[in-house]
């Protein structure tokens, strides 16, 4: 079976601070990682994914498949950047996604 | 290409009522999938088309739950006696299918919103 946690519902923090949403993940083989975000009123759409290793907006994820993790990380947050995001993981076999349950990011000015 | 298009966007509907929910993919995208929403969850896999052939369905595809892409393009999810339960974000998304396009993310619609009264 495959899971994904996204451990924090909620995540503040100040304009010009780093940010870090966690991701964690439960896979027996070599998944494929994506973040996805929503911003206020607008579709869910593909923020990065592990396999391109490119910074979107600033931010990047690291795939560690030691500590099957795949954090995002950005160095200064933007209120811009406030946002619903989405870990999502897809397997080898088949083509679903499995997301995790979501991290509000609140960036305060 | 507007992208992936879902009407209707609100469905209000008593319990018990059957609804229909149509999803038009991005043109030339082979794959098309439906996921549902809940407040306050992460969107759940529910059933997964390549062309019109239904692939994949999740043990959350009740018997109550039917969905169609009879001519490739468009589907449709129809819901019958629907449930308090069933009140969801129902979400549609599509990404190509050829194999050089194989790694393609999918791409998702704005969803249509059910509540069962």
């Amino acid at each position: 079976a495959q899971r994904v946690t996204q451990p924090e519902k909620l995540l503040s923090v100040f304009k010009g601070a780093p940010v870090e949403l966690k991701c964690n993940y439960s896979y027996s083989g070599s998944p494929e990682l994506f973040w996805y975000v929503q911003y206020s009123r607008q579709r869910l759409q593909l923020l990065l994914r592990h396999i391109s290793r490119e910074s979107i907006k600033g931010f990047t994820a690291d795939l560690n498949k030691g500590e099957t993790s795949f954090h995002l990380k950005k160095p200064f947050a933007q209120e811009e950047d406030s946002a619903m995001y989405y870990c999502a993981l897809k397997g080898n076999a088949g083509n679903m996604l499995t997301f995790g349950g979501g991290t509000r990011l609140m960036v305060k000015p | 290409d507007t992208g992936v298009s879902q009407n209707p966007r609100h469905k209000i509907t008593k319990r018990g009522q059957n609804v229909t929910f149509r999803c038009d993919p991005i043109s030339e995208h082979n794959r098309l999938y439906w996921y549902r929403q809940t407040l306050g969850q992460g969107p759940e896999f529910l059933t997964y088309f390549q062309n019109e052939a239904q692939l994949e369905k999740s043990r959350l595809l009740s018997d109550r739950f039917s969905a169609e892409r009879p001519k490739g393009s468009f589907s449709t999810l129809e819901i019958q006696r629907t449930e308090q339960g069933d009140s969801a974000m129902y979400l549609c998304a599509s990404s190509p299918g050829r194999r050089s396009d194989r790694n393609q993310p999918q791409h998702f619609g704005d969803g249509t919103r059910l509540s069962i009264l």
